[in-house]
């Protein structure tokens, strides 16, 4: 079955440029989720999305937006980026109205490393 | 790498009974396992964590066991309250920053 497919899987950037990641949630999948995870840290929630409207807001910087498309696609965009964005970045999605089925599903993330 | 097997997938129980959710692990390095909680359009939310060094900790009704030898860790809710329905989430972590998630519980508690 396809999963929720992140991109890219690995990003390198210098300090004060400007990121762009991609996640593709399962298809009919209608909610996505953003979370940060540092080195041995936990995740931590960042944006999430139902039906391509911002459902709920965590720590997310203000350096930071995201958006959901028609095609339930989303895009976390950073910009002026520093050195402690330096982490990986789950993207997770699910069906909200059917989620007691189906819970949600994790992407393998994108390690954004910035130097 | 690391993977979490994360049973059942489903449970449902009445209210004032107690629930538990097992999970186990394959990378021996993993040392830090947290339980996430998410209801309905939300965010998954910390609940409680245990690392390597605690075998059990507790917080009011939720508990959670860790057995290093066998790699299996356990949440567990006592006193069951509808509100207490949602979707659980266990993972666990290494000092690396990798965290690998199990698949989830969905936790039904019947008035």
């Amino acid at each position: 079955a396809a999963g929720v497919i992140q991109s890219p899987r690995h990003l390198i950037k210098e300090k004060r440029e400007t990121a762009t990641l991609k996640c593709y949630p399962i298809p009919r999948h209608d909610t996505v989720y953003w979370y940060q995870q540092g080195p041995g840290q936990d995740p931590q929630f960042l944006i999430s999305f139902y039906e391509k409207m911002q459902s709920d807001k965590g720590s997310i910087p203000d350096r930071f937006s995201a958006q959901q498309f028609s095609d339930y696609h989303s895009e976390l965009n950073m910009s002026s980026l520093e050195l402690g964005d330096s982490a990986l970045y789950f993207c997770a999605s699910s069906y909200a109205l059917r989620y007691r089925e189906y819970g949600y599903t994790f992407g393998s993330g994108t390690r954004l490393t910035v130097v | 790498g690391e993977n979490v097997e994360q049973h059942p997938s489903t449970l449902s129980v009445q209210e004032g009974d107690s629930a538990v959710i097992k999970c186990t692990y394959s990378d021996s390095a993993s040392n830090y396992f947290p339980w996430y909680k998410q209801e309905l359009g939300k965010r998954p939310q910390l609940i409680i964590d245990i690392r390597s060094n605690v075998g059990e900790k507790k917080d009011q009704r939720i508990a959670v066991t860790l057995n290093k030898t066998a790699k299996h860790f356990s949440l567990h809710i006592t006193e069951t309250q509808p509100e207490d329905s949602a979707v659980y989430f266990c993972a666990a972590s290494t000092n690396a920053g990798k965290s690998t998630f199990g698949d989830g519980t969905t936790l039904t508690v019947k008035p």
